[in-house]
């Protein structure tokens, strides 16, 4: 069985220009994860899907950043304009459900992104 | 709001047990915690998960007081591939299932 599929693996971009990152999750997963992971950290989440819905996107800069899952399949997460801070590796995770009862996430390998 | 602590770094000898312990604060009895492995350029890799007590899978153990204000993951017998970041993750349940990762323990296990 196919995992989590992430594309780009790398990216480098200039300041101010526009990103995106592609996911596809396993499956049957209908819960959807993308964090931003920076050298030496831990990932943050920055949104959750349930299907098409956005759960929990409290933690995504809206005003640069935007994410979709339509049909509640694939996911796009977007920067428009990158800043320099963006710089980071983005992952992408699944799970089977999403609920607040404890769940396992299947993480894709990531994209890391570099912003010149 | 919660938070998790975790110990920076951690040396190990191959064959022995490691404990990593995470501290969180606020943590209800129906939070769950998860740990799990991230090798370099790799996404992270689920390793256990719990809400209380004790549980126990064929790679780990992870323990929990009852004043849940730290979990323990027990790595039995480690080799020189468990070198690896270790993270624990808490879910809070009165926060819509809110996930908070921890800072990560970087382990290294010498032959």
């Amino acid at each position: 069985e196919a995992g989590v599929v992430q594309s780009p693996r790398y990216k480098i971009i200039e300041k101010k220009q526009p990103v995106a990152f592609w996911c596809n999750p396993i499956s049957g997963h209908n819960t959807l994860y993308w964090y931003r992971q920076n050298l030496g950290q831990g990932p943050e989440l920055l949104i959750r899907y349930e299907n098409e819905e956005a759960v929990d996107d409290s933690q995504l800069p809206k005003d640069r950043f935007s994410a979709e899952r339509l049909k509640g399949v694939d996911s796009t997460l977007k920067i428009q304009p990158a800043e320099l801070g963006d710089s980071a590796v983005y992952l992408c995770a699944s799970s089977y459900s999403g609920g607040i009862d404890g769940n396992e996430q299947f993480f894709g390998p990531g994209t890391r992104l570099t912003v010149l | 709001l919660a938070k998790t602590t975790q110990p920076i770094s951690m040396d190990s000898y191959e064959g022995q047990e490691v404990n990593i312990t995470c501290s969180h604060n606020n943590i209800a009895t129906n939070d769950y915690i998860t740990w799990y492995q991230q090798f370099p350029s790799q996404g992270p890799r689920f390793i256990i998960q719990g809400y209380k007590t004790k549980v126990t899978n064929e790679v780990a153990s992870l323990f929990i007081p009852a004043d849940r204000k730290s979990s323990t993951l027990s790595l039995p017998r480690v080799s020189l591939s468990d070198t690896a970041v270790y993270y624990c993750l808490v879910q809070i349940y009165n926060q819509g299932g809110k996930l908070i990762f921890g800072q990560g323990t970087e382990l290294s296990v010498k032959p």
